[in-house]
Formats: C-alpha cells, sequence, structure tokens
C-alpha cells in the first residue's frame, strides 16, 4: 500500500539557518504529493505541491522537487525565521477519486532567534 | 472568503455523554473528510462522505459516527466518548475527480477533552 515516511524530528535551528526535512513515499503508480504545516492550535494548511515527476512546488520561500527515481519530495527553505516554527506533513495522495491522504508522521520544527 | 468552518474551537464531554462536533463549507466541494489527531501524531483518517456516500476505515471504531446533511455541513457523533477519544478533530473538504493535484482544505479543528 501507499506509505510516507518523514525524518523525524524535533529539528532545531538557528533563524537564516537552511532547512531540509526529509519524504520519501511508496505508492503505485503516479500519486500528487503536499507539504502541510500546522501551527500550534490549528489545523493543517497546505504548504506545496506537486502533482508529476520533475514538478518543483514553492510557496512562501519552502520548494519541493517531486523526484521519482528516489521516490522523494524533501522540504527546503534556504533561510528560516521564527515564524516557521511549526509541524511539517508530508503527503500523498493516489489515484483515487476521492483524494484520500496519506500522511507522513510530521517532522516538528523550532527556529531560535 | 470559502473556507472549512468548525464549531465548537474546543469542546468538554463527560465520560460517556454524547457529544456532536459540527464542520461546515462555504468551498461548494462534494468531499467531505474527519480525521482525528492525537498530540504529535499525524491526522487518522476516520471516514469521508463522497456527496452522500458515507465511506468508512476499516479500524475507525463503532462509537464514532457521522452525518452529512446537506452539501455544506457534517457532523462527527462520538456516542459515548472514552479517555481516549480525547484529540483533536479536524474536518477537511475537496473536490473529488482525476485532478491528483484536488487538495484537501483543512478547518482549524475542534479540541475535545473528556472528563
Amino acid at each position: 500500500g501507499n506509505s510516507v515516511t518523514q525524518m523525524e524530528g524535533p529539528v532545531t535551528l538557528s533563524e537564516e539557518a537552511f532547512l531540509t526535512i526529509n519524504c520519501t513515499y511508496t505508492a503505485t503508480g503516479y500519486p500528487s504529493l503536499f507539504w502541510y504545516v500546522q501551527y500550534p492550535g490549528e489545523g493543517l494548511q497546505l504548504l506545496l505541491k506537486a502533482t508529476k515527476a520533475d514538478d518543483k512546488g514553492s510557496n512562501k520561500g519552502f520548494e519541493a522537487t517531486y523526484r521519482k527515481e528516489t521516490t522523494s519530495f524533501h522540504l527546503e527553505k534556504g533561510s528560516v525565521q521564527v515564524s516557521d516554527s511549526a509541524v511539517y506533513f508530508c503527503a500523498l495522495r493516489g489515484s483515487s477519486n476521492t483524494g484520500k491522504l496519506i500522511f507522513g508522521q510530521g517532522t516538528t520544527l523550532q527556529v531560535k532567534p | 472568503d470559502a473556507m472549512v468552518i468548525q464549531n465548537p474551537r474546543y469542546q468538554v464531554t463527560q465520560f460517556g455523554k454524547p457529544v456532536t462536533l459540527s464542520c461546515s463549507q462555504t468551498l461548494n466541494h462534494n468531499v467531505m473528510y474527519w480525521y482525528q489527531q492525537k498530540s504529535s501524531q499525524a491526522p487518522k483518517l476516520l471516514f469521508h462522505y463522497y456527496d452522500k456516500d458515507f465511506n468508512n476505515e476499516a479500524d475507525t471504531p463503532d462509537n464514532f459516527q457521522s452525518r452529512r446533511p446537506n452539501t455544506s455541513f457534517c457532523f462527527l457523533d462520538i456516542r459515548s466518548p472514552g479517555l481516549g477519544d480525547a484529540a483533536m478533530y479536524l474536518c477537511a473538504t475537496s473536490r473529488s475527480g482525476r485532478s491528483l493535484g484536488n487538495e484537501q482544505f483543512f478547518g482549524p479543528g475542534t479540541r475535545l477533552t473528556v472528563l
């Protein structure tokens, strides 16, 4: 079945540091891939997405490239801010019409001033 | 703005006392989902509605039920809450269809406390 594996957290960085959160997936066919962010006490917000191989999703300085050859969708940001502190979830959607998402376990990012 | 609204944001109930959480959406999406999220864990899908068709996940306890009276509203009923049901409950919506890029839009969640 489909699955998503994220690097374990927490990840602690200083402001302006470079961020990478690894995400790999297992899926049949050609899934879509997503990164969601969850701030404390809130629901999930879509951060970025990619729907086919070699697509790059980007938003708010975050980027992720859909790599079919390595089945990966790593999240990167060149310079993190304290306000980026949150939990990040990688997710995939398979080919069913119901749009069911398979989530990774989440990675907590803490950015210190 | 089009959005997903959940009420209440915080709900306290007693052990065994039925509770209902509500979700509404202005996106006119035909698919609605209910997730349970416990602390430091990923959201766990309980069930979803594809239009009026109810789809239960295999491991969702019978204690959890749902109703969708119309496109805009969906309810989560917990018939006899136990201490283990304390969690954040998230509602989400999406458009169906063959486009795999249709993302889910999440509400802010309802934090359920069971005393």
